[in-house]
């Protein structure tokens, strides 16, 4: 069964940074593209990072780009985003999410998520 | 940018009904077209790709249509446990809809 677990969440001042982890079991991990996406309380789903399998190629929404960096360990099953430069409006709760298949930006899996909380 | 747009905002119907949901395009994105299904304090749960491909587990009921710009999720008979906000999704950029509240009526 697979399985996503998200970590790292919290209180974060603005300015501040914070770094999620995504702990992955029961697939393949290096055979898939991986993303991360976020829901501000009460709003819906935001895509916000992407990450091919190997690691070596990288996408962001243009809300994020130059402040998060998306990155994996294929050795740990595990998926990164360092969040720099925070934001009140970065505030949500952050999914992780595999892609069902290279070249299909669906996500058949998702963690249970984990909430950043921007605020001073 | 595409812009995609989900209507209604909320959609209220009785259990046993049938639902409609829509989503709209502002430009062709073909087939490239997933519905998820979200409840609350959960994570959404795909339901639909390829405009019209049920994901693995996901009952008969639920069936997707259209392509281009135009789509339609129905619901054939609701259960108790598809009262959820549904999202459409458009994979050539990862954009959302703004999503279809469906309660009970």
């Amino acid at each position: 069964e697979v399985q996503l677990v998200e970590s790292g969440g919290g209180l974060v001042q603005p300015g501040g940074s914070l770094r999620l982890s995504c702990a992955a079991s029961g697939l393949t991990f290096s055979s898939y593209v991986m993303s991360w996406v976020r829901q501000a309380p009460g709003k819906g789903l935001e895509w916000v990072s992407a990450i091919s399998d190997s690691g070596g190629r990288t996408y962001y929404a243009d809300s994020v780009k130059g402040r998060f960096t998306i990155s994996r360990d294929n050795s740990k099953n595990t998926l990164y985003l360092q969040m720099n430069s925070l934001r009140a409006e970065d505030t949500a709760v952050y999914y992780c999410a595999k892609e069902i298949r290279k070249g299909i930006a669906v996500a058949d899996y998702w963690g249970q998520g984990t909430l950043v909380t921007v605020s001073s | 940018e595409i812009v995609m747009t989900q209507s209604p905002a909320t959609l209220s119907v009785s259990p046993g009904e049938r639902a409609t949901l829509s989503c709209r395009a502002s430009q062709s994105v073909s087939s490239n077209l997933a519905w998820y299904q979200q409840k609350p304090g959960q994570a959404p749960r795909l339901l639909i790709y390829g405009a019209s491909t049920r994901a693995t587990g996901i009952p008969a009921r639920f069936s997707g249509s259209g392509s281009g710009t135009e789509f339609t999720l129905t619901i054939s008979s609701l259960q108790s446990e598809d009262f959820a906000v549904y999202y459409c999704q458009q994979y050539n950029n990862w954009l959302f809809g703004q999503g279809t509240k469906l309660e009970i009526k």
